[in-house]
């Protein structure tokens, strides 16, 4: 069974440039998280979708974050534009069911906003 | 905020056992103790987890005490490939997220 695959692995932008992450979750998991983990600290969640609706966005920075889910299948992060505090690695994740039993997370995506 | 509180570090020799403690001191009846770990520049992977009996499976052992208040992970006998940030997490077992505090950093050492 495929695992959870995120790109680009790594990724070095400018302050106040754009960036966006991809996401392929396990093949028939309805629900995707996004995580946010600044060094030194455990994932934070951002964001929880079930299928491609929203559940839980309240962690979300809004103005400058944004999330999709088209199809109920891939995902894709945004942040527009970037900030220094922003640089971090993003994990994706997603599990059979909503808030379900476990979860299983992407290998990371690695942001340095210079 | 995390409901659990864990020492940030510990070195445990390569082929002993290593012993991860939590304390959950405010962990309610129906929440259960889950145990994931985070490898160098990997996502958190699950190893386990449990309500009040003590669980095994191939990759380790949880001990829960008697009150629940705390806990012990168990890797029988540790490899280097052991090295990473162990996170303990109290929840319920659907319909709340993972709140993932800083973790045990645990060192294998040949």
């Amino acid at each position: 069974e495929a695992g959870v695959a995120q790109s680009p692995r790594y990724k070095i932008i400018e302050k106040r440039q754009s960036v966006a992450f991809w996401c392929n979750p396990i093949s028939g998991h309805a629900t995707l998280y996004w995580y946010q983990q600044i060094l030194g600290q455990g994932p934070k969640l951002l964001i929880q979708f079930q299928n491609n609706g929203v559940v839980d966005d309240s962690q979300l920075p809004k103005d400058r974050f944004s999330a999709e889910r088209l199809k109920g299948v891939d995902s894709t992060l945004k942040i527009q534009p970037a900030k220094l505090e922003d640089s971090a690695v993003y994990l994706c994740a997603s599990s059979p069911r909503a808030r379900g039993e476990t979860q299983y997370f992407g290998p990371g995506t690695r942001l340095l906003v210079l | 905020d995390a409901k659990t509180t864990q020492p940030p570090s510990m070195d445990c020799a390569e082929g002993r056992a290593a012993n991860l403690p939590c304390n959950h001191s405010t962990i309610s009846g129906n929440e259960y103790v889950y145990w994931y770990r985070q490898i160098h520049s990997q996502g958190p992977q699950y190893i386990i987890h449990g309500l009040k009996n003590n669980e095994t499976n191939e990759m380790a052992s949880l001990i829960i005490t008697e009150d629940r208040k705390s806990s012990t992970l168990i890797l029988p006998h540790a490899t280097l490939r052991d090295t990473a940030v162990y996170y303990c997490i109290v929840r319920l077992l659907y319909g709340q997220n993972f709140v993932f505090g800083p973790g045990t950093r645990l060192s294998v050492l040949p």
